[in-house]
């Protein structure tokens, strides 16, 4: 297992567009999270699935922005109608259940222009 | 405000200095982590701390948790090159009855060689 990837690792989308983004977790592990961190700041926690259950979802998380794991594998970040406040690294990490440690793939670098 | 406060929020140093870095929380912890990142990357798991007074090493770098103080410090000894990065401290905290996993904003250290 080569650990957490994450697809594409950069993307520059012009305002007002869609954007998806793909993490493929650690096989083994169940839980999934979504972070958001903007230049100098520590990341935003913004979403938390167990399998393919939505258990946690931040206020940060507004009406754009939707993410799936429909599988309990792979999961997706969709944001709507991009503005240029979005943009920043989209993280994605994953666990296993009973365990703390959490497993970071390398981000989503997302430009708005 | 933030409710993980790290400090200091950059750090230059000469190899082979030791150096502390501190994570202060607002909230009653849960879990405190530390990872470390490198400009533009994921983070990388270093040692996570749950009970007051619990003090973890790897290699050089240690860690400690005053729980009553709400407070977790990382001490490096005989700094070196490799590691320089961004360190951050992440909780397990809840608010309000909602499970959140929340990071400090980091600490920029650069070792001189």
């Amino acid at each position: 297992d080569t650990g957490v990837s994450q697809d594409p690792r950069h993307k520059i989308t012009k305002r007002g567009q869609n954007v998806t983004f793909r993490c493929d977790p650690i096989s083994e592990h169940n839980r999934l999270y979504w972070y958001r961190q903007t230049l100098g700041q520590g990341p935003e926690f913004l979403t938390y699935f167990q399998n393919e259950a939505q258990l946690e979802k931040s206020r940060l998380l507004s009406d754009r922005f939707s993410a799936e794991r429909p599988k309990g594998s792979f999961s997706t970040l969709e944001i709507q109608r991009t503005e240029q406040g979005d943009s920043a690294m989209y993280l994605c990490a994953s666990a296993q259940t009973g365990t703390y440690e959490q497993y970071f793939g390398p981000g989503t670098r997302l430009t708005v222009t | 405000s933030q409710e993980l406060e790290q400090s200091p929020q950059s750090l230059i140093v000469q190899e082979g200095k030791n150096l502390t870095i501190n994570c202060t929380s607002s909230k009653t912890l849960y879990g405190l982590y530390w990872y470390k990142q490198k400009y533009g990357e994921g983070l990388i798991f270093l040692m996570m701390l749950q009970k007051g007074g619990e003090e973890k090493s790897h290699e050089k770098i240690t860690a400690k948790l005053d729980e009553k103080k709400q407070q977790s410090s990382l001490h490096i000894t005989a700094s070196q090159p490799s590691h320089a990065g961004i360190y951050l401290c992440g909780a397990d905290i809840t608010d309000s009855g909602t499970y959140k996993y929340i990071f400090g904003t980091g600490t920029r250290l650069k070792v001189l060689a």
